[in-house]
Order: C-alpha cells, then structure tokens, then sequence
C-alpha cells in the first residue's frame, strides 16, 4: 500500500519561505515522477508541479514559476517543494501524490494527506 | 494554459439513479483526462484515467468517456457513499489543470 506523508508545513509570513517535504514508502520511489497538488481552504483542486522519476524533468503552474523549486531524492525516497516570495494566494493544502505509471509523465495517482500551508501576517 | 470546464458546479440526485458529469477543454487534449473523486475532508482518489480506464479499486458503476474536447463521467447506479465533489483533470499539456469540480449531494 503506496504510504506518502507531507510534513514541513505551517504558519508564515508573506514574502518568506518554506520547504515541504514528502516522505514515501511502500512502493519503489525512483520509478515514478511525483506532483504537488494544492486546494486552497474551500476551493478546488490546483495542480503545482511535477518531477520526473530521475529528477530531471520538472515543470510548474504558471502561479508559482519561478517562485517555487520542487525536487527529489531518491536515496531518501522523499520529495520537496520549495516555496520562495509567499504569497496570501499561496495558502493550502499541499498533497504530494505519485504519478501512475513508472518511468512516464501522466494521471497523478495516489496521495498523501496533505499538510497546511497558511500565509499570513 | 488549457482550461478544463466542468459542469454542472453542483448536482443533487437519489440513491440509484443515473449521474452524468461533464468537462470541456478549451483544446483538442486526445484521451488525456482523469477524473477524481474526493470526500469531505479526504484526499482526492483516481476512479478514472486516459479518458476511459477504470482505475483497479474503483467501483464498476463509475465509467468515463470521451476525446478530444468532450469528457464524461458517469455513475450508472448512485449509491449513499458516492456523496463528494468529483474533479477532471487533464494530463496532456503542461500545466496540468483541473476542473472547478461538481460537488454531488444525495437526496
């Protein structure tokens, strides 16, 4: 059973930053690109980003290029976004979930639970 | 960015009838859809994926149709626990991008 656990989120000021971390288990993390989905409190879903499964192809949401960095590392089956110049509009729950299918770039597929980022002063 | 619009926003139906959810793209995205289903205070499941694949644990009575700018959901029987608000997706074009959603209520 895939298992994904967002930590690293909480309170911050805008302008300031942040870095969320994923840690994975139970499937073979290298194989698969992985995305960070967003739903801000109340609202839809916002699809952020994604990297493929050997790190080298990355590619973001209009919203938050150049501002966030998402990344990996295998060796610790864990994946992050880092999130630079916060915004108000910012504020959500960040899922990190899998990608389906190994070696590819398609339908995310299983997720974690989320973890809160609110941006506030 | 290609736009995904879902219809309708919301939908009120009773256990065992016939539900149908609808996305449009605002290009030719092939087969490139999923749908989600997501219940209160949960994080979102795939049912549906390429347009037409039954995810392995969804339930049979979800199917998806469609290509190119026309995509539909439907569950065949509702039941009580199909109560959430379901998401299309498409996965053709970077950036991904989402549906606003149909939040579904049974009667």
């Amino acid at each position: 059973q895939v298992h994904l656990e967002e930590s690293g989120g909480g309170v911050v000021q805008p302008g300031r930053s942040l870095r969320l971390s994923c840690a994975a288990s139970a499937f073979i993390f290298s194989n698969y690109a992985m995305h960070w989905v967003r739903q801000a409190p109340g609202k839809g879903l916002e699809w952020v980003a994604v990297v493929s499964f050997d790190g080298n192809k990355k590619y973001y949401a209009d919203a938050v290029k150049g501002r966030f960095t998402i990344s990996r590392d295998n060796s610790k089956n864990t994946l992050y976004l880092q999130m630079n110049g916060l915004r108000v509009d910012d504020t959500s729950v960040y899922y990190c979930a899998t990608d389906r299918a190994p070696y590819g770039i398609g339908e995310v597929e299983h997720w974690g639970q989320g973890t809160l980022v609110t941006v506030s002063s | 960015a290609i736009q995904m619009t879902q219809s309708p926003s919301y939908l009120s139906a009773s256990v065992g009838d016939r539900v149908t959810i609808n996305c449009r793209a605002s290009q030719d995205i092939r087969s490139d859809v999923a749908w989600y289903q997501q219940r209160p205070g949960k994080a979102p499941k795939l049912l549906i994926y390429s347009a037409s694949n039954l995810q392995n644990e969804a339930p049979r009575r979800f199917t998806g149709s469609g290509s190119g700018t026309d995509f539909t959901l439907t569950i065949s029987s509702l039941q009580p626990e199909d109560l959430a608000t379901y998401y299309c997706l498409q996965d053709d074009i970077y950036p991904y991008t989402f549906g606003q959603g149909t939040k579904l209520e049974i009667k």
